[in-house]
């Protein structure tokens, strides 16, 4: 059962561009939602993360939008660049839980 | 701090074999997660450990999987006998374990690339 969705599978953007990535969840218990990046050849690394208490959160150039009602939330990678080309994963995890649901992931390709 | 440590980080093995791979959390870290990741699949949770103990197995696939934490510093996952479709990358990821939230962030490992001929 995926209890996570992420779209598109692929991105690409030009540099300066802004980059956009959707996740849906089904289970409403869900509350943390950390976004991953991995690059080629290494493990996922945290970017930034939310809990459903806030409509946004902001660090650098990542934003997570969250909208509760459409247990959605998405990831907006502002003035991308070359470096950020990397599969993004989205994720869900709920109350005490130690466990997290990944999405499927997306590539991402910022063009020069 | 050196991270997550895995080793080996790529391992060829032979359809039936014994597949023994490793994994150091980060020191303090009283959390300890398997992952394993494919095209088809994504990244999956085999099982995770609190304290040593493990908490959830029920991502292992089936009796072939067995998982160990015999301390704080060590933990392996073993495959008996492998199959070609256990050909993935696994990951070892730690936590530490700050309150009873589940927010408390995953460190990953590089990985062990397994290739089952």
């Amino acid at each position: 059962q995926q209890q996570v969705k992420q779209s598109p599978q692929s991105l690409i953007v030009q540099k300066g561009g802004i980059s956009i990535i959707n996740c849906a969840y089904e289970n409403t218990a869900f509350d943390y939602f950390p976004w991953y990046q991995q690059f080629p050849g290494k493990g996922p690394a945290l970017l930034i993360a939310i809990r459903p208490d806030v409509s946004e959160k902001k660090e650098g150039r990542f934003t997570i939008s969250f909208n509760k009602s459409a247990k959605q939330f998405s990831l907006h990678i502002m003035d991308s660049q070359p470096g950020d080309s990397a599969t993004y994963f989205c994720a869900a995890s709920k109350g005490s839980a130690r466990q997290l649901t990944f999405g499927s992931g997306t590539q991402l390709t910022v063009l020069p | 701090d050196a991270g997550v440590i895995q080793s080996p980080r790529h391992e060829v093995t032979e359809m039936g074999q014994e597949v023994t791979l490793r994994c150091k959390p980060i020191s303090g870290h009283n959390s300890l997660f398997w992952y394993r990741q494919t095209m088809m699949r994504g990244l999956e949770l085999l099982i995770y450990f609190n304290n040593n103990v493990p908490i959830d197995d029920s991502g292992m696939p089936e009796d072939r999987f067995s998982a160990k934490m015999p301390n704080a510093s060590f933990s392996t996952l073993k495959i008996q006998p492998s199959e070609p479709r256990d050909s993935a990358v696994y990951f070892c990821a730690s936590s530490p374990r700050t309150g009873a939230s589940g927010t408390d962030t995953q460190y990953f490992g590089p990985g062990t690339r397994l290739t089952v001929l």
